[in-house]
């Protein structure tokens, strides 16, 4: 069976510093990868996505970027925290093709200060 | 372009009361209909589906069916429980980007 993973699972940054948050996939090949940011008491918002190594699409300008260096591991970084970048980060993996089901990972919760 | 509005909360039920969580969509083409639930500090987990018109999904006593007419994927349970106090999000599988499309999710809360 698939299983998703994602750590660290808490995060206290201070603003300023550089963020890595890793995501890993197993037992699937080749699916696409999303990253998700729920800020507090809101909804999903869709971050990077990418459908195979080195292909990643953006959805929203920020100060983060995302890489996926191998098939089944992805990647979101930033340079320099914002305030603004505190929430809860969740990755995703799916099949695409026509079902558009995503299966997700337990979250990272990250808080700059 | 493609959306799902979803009825706001919070929600605040007594056990055993009948759930109704509204949601209506707006989509070019037939998309495919989800209901996700997250668990407090948790991941989401596929609640249910729909794939067409008509279709009804059903999970742990969740149903929801997929109205074409009304554009609409409600959901429903007949007597909830304690441990059904979660956010609820109905989602739309958008075309071309292989993306679901989220609504801003519903808070249930069902005191004993």
């Amino acid at each position: 069976s698939q299983t998703i993973h994602q750590w660290p699972a808490t995060l206290v940054q201070p603003v300023g510093s550089p963020l890595s948050l890793e995501c890993t996939v197993e037992g699937t090949s080749n699916p696409n990868l999303y990253w998700y940011r729920q800020a507090a008491g809101r909804g999903l918002q869709l971050l990077f996505y990418s459908v195979g190594i080195g292909q990643i699409s953006s959805e929203v300008p920020q100060n983060l970027s995302a890489s996926r260096p191998q098939d089944r591991q992805f990647i979101l970084s930033s340079k320099k925290l914002l305030l603004s970048d505190s929430g809860f980060y969740l990755c995703a993996w799916g099949l695409g093709l026509a079902t558009y089901e995503q299966y997700f990972g337990p979250g990272t919760r990250l808080t700059v200060t | 372009g493609d959306s799902v509005t979803q009825m706001e909360g919070p929600v605040t039920l007594s056990e055993e009361a009948f759930l109704t969580i509204n949601c209506t969509y707006t989509a070019t083409g037939y998309p495919s209909l989800f209901w996700y639930v997250q668990y407090p500090g948790e991941g989401l987990q596929l609640l249910l589906k729909a794939t067409k018109a008509d279709d009804k999904g059903s999970n742990k006593g969740f149903e929801a069916t997929y109205r074409k007419e009304t554009t609409s994927f409600h959901l429903e349970k007949g007597s909830v429980q304690v441990s059904d106090s979660a956010v609820y999000f109905c989602a739309l599988g958008g075309t071309g980007a292989n993306n679901l499309f989220f609504g801003t999710g519903t808070r249930l809360t069902v005191i004993p």
